[in-house]
């Protein structure tokens, strides 16, 4: 199966910084990755799909980039809602597999 | 919109078993296929079964693999997972999810909690 690293695993900023979370892949995936968002006691909430595109209702804050086995999840400049659990996953191949998750705290 | 509403969490002895349900409602259920995903406490998230919109085609996480059946009835729009021979390692909260287009999850239910103890 596929296996999706996230790093780091908590990442400390200040709201208005700008955040960097990764993903990365064991092997290709091409653009089959999506991003999520998961709040305490809340169902994740999808953001990113393809690697790129934004779900409906998502800020353009968020942005995602990469394709193969290198990716990254980018918000421009962090509001106080941001701050959750990020997941990537990818839908290349079965079985559908997650990253373990990256912790966005308030520093 | 989009609903989907689990039931039929609890608590099961080890070896046990358990069946899910989700109530869909706001799309057109029978055109879908549905997926559940788990996540144990303090983990990240597993996908765990996905099903065909027909239920032609089944495909299941190998953790799961010959221990749950995945199922649906289109006529009451109900997505189902029967969760046999359960262990301590399937406590989990269970979420059904409505795929986009493709196999990105991009509506989710509350989750059903699913305890497996002694």
């Amino acid at each position: 199966e596929i296996v999706l690293t996230q790093s780091p695993a908590t990442l400390s900023l200040s709201p208005g910084e700008r955040a960097s979370l990764s993903c990365r892949a064991s092997q290709s995936v091409g653009s089959h990755l999506a991003w999520y968002q998961q709040k305490p006691g809340q169902a994740p909430r999808l953001l990113i799909y393809d690697a790129f595109n934004r779900a409906t209702g998502i800020p353009a804050r968020f942005s995602g980039s990469g394709s193969g086995t290198d990716f990254t999840l980018t918000i421009s400049s962090l509001e106080p809602e941001d701050f959750a659990v990020y997941h990537c996953q990818q839908r290349r191949e079965w079985p559908i597999t997650f990253g373990q998750g990256t912790r966005l705290e308030i520093k | 919109q989009v609903q989907l509403v689990e039931s039929g969490g609890g608590v099961v002895q080890p070896g046990g078993s358990l069946r899910l349900s989700c109530t869909a409602s706001g799309f057109t259920f029978r055109s879908y296929g549905m997926h559940w995903v788990r996540q144990a406490p303090g983990k990240g998230l597993e996908w765990v079964a996905h099903v065909w919109y027909d239920e032609t085609t089944k495909y299941y996480a190998d953790s799961v693999e010959g221990r749950f059946i995945i199922s649906r009835e289109n006529s009451k729009n109900m997505l189902y997972l029967q969760m046999n021979s359960l262990t301590a390692e399937d406590t989990a909260v269970y979420y059904c999810a409505k795929p986009l287009a493709t196999n990105y999850f991009e509506s989710w239910g509350q989750g059903a909690l699913v305890t497996v103890s002694s």
